[in-house]
């Protein structure tokens, strides 16, 4: 079946970079997304990649997919306290139009 | 432009009761999806629209839960006989017919008590 799974927490100091990592199962996934969700707030889409790239870049995120492994990272550079939040992977299988999401990653930024 | 919108933004009820959410899709998106996100779990898919009709159902957890878009538009998530593990967050997003990406709502706070 389809799963995906992330580490719980990640603590980083303020302008060091963030790299946050996610596996999935379902080989057919077509694509793969970062979501970010701020306390008391819906899931705000940052970025995805399809699953025919390797990378992507878009300001201070890089995407980076290993398809081979069903690895997909989240690099955040110059991590800010605005960044503190919880960050989710999710996976789009082939055929399907619904998402499965990971638990999600604490991103803690301190001084 | 305007983002989706869910209301109400918190919903308080009794075991029991029934209960509706509701939620407006951004403009001209077709397809609009209910989630519901227990407290420190990832959104969990419950069902799938694509224009009125209920594309995947899958993930309804059983017939309690009922959902409708009448109009090809606002969406409705109905429960019946509310159950204490009812409580949660529940999510809606829309996206275009293509369906690449998916933007969500703030979400309904669910609490049954």
């Amino acid at each position: 079946g389809e799963d995906v799974e992330q580490s719980l927490f990640l603590s980083v100091r303020e302008g060091d970079s963030s790299v946050i990592n996610c596996t999935y199962t379902d080989s057919s996934s077509t694509y793969l997304y970062w979501y970010k969700q701020e306390p008391g707030a819906g899931l705000q889409l940052l970025t995805y990649i399809f699953s025919n790239m390797d990378m992507k870049q878009d300001q201070r995120l890089t995407v980076l997919l290993n398809k081979k492994d069903k690895h997909l990272s989240l690099r955040i550079a110059d991590t800010q306290t605005g960044d503190s939040a919880i960050y989710f992977c999710a996976e789009k299988a082939g055929g399907y139009n619904k998402l499965i999401f990971g638990a999600g990653t604490r991103l803690a930024v301190h001084p | 432009g305007a983002g989706v919108s869910q209301t109400p933004s918190n919903k308080v009820t009794e075991k029991g009761k029934y209960v509706e959410l509701r939620c407006d899709p951004i403009s001209g998106h077709t397809a609009l999806y209910w989630y519901r996100q227990s407290l420190g779990q990832g959104p969990e898919f419950l069902i799938y629209f694509q224009g009125t009709g209920a594309a995947d159902d899958s993930g309804l957890p059983n017939d309690r839960f009922f959902a409708v878009r009448p109009e090809g538009s606002v969406s409705t998530l109905k429960i019946q006989r509310t159950e204490r593990g009812d409580s949660a967050v529940y999510l809606c997003a829309s996206s275009t017919a293509s369906a690449d990406t998916q933007y969500f709502g703030p979400g309904t706070r669910l609490t049954v008590l």
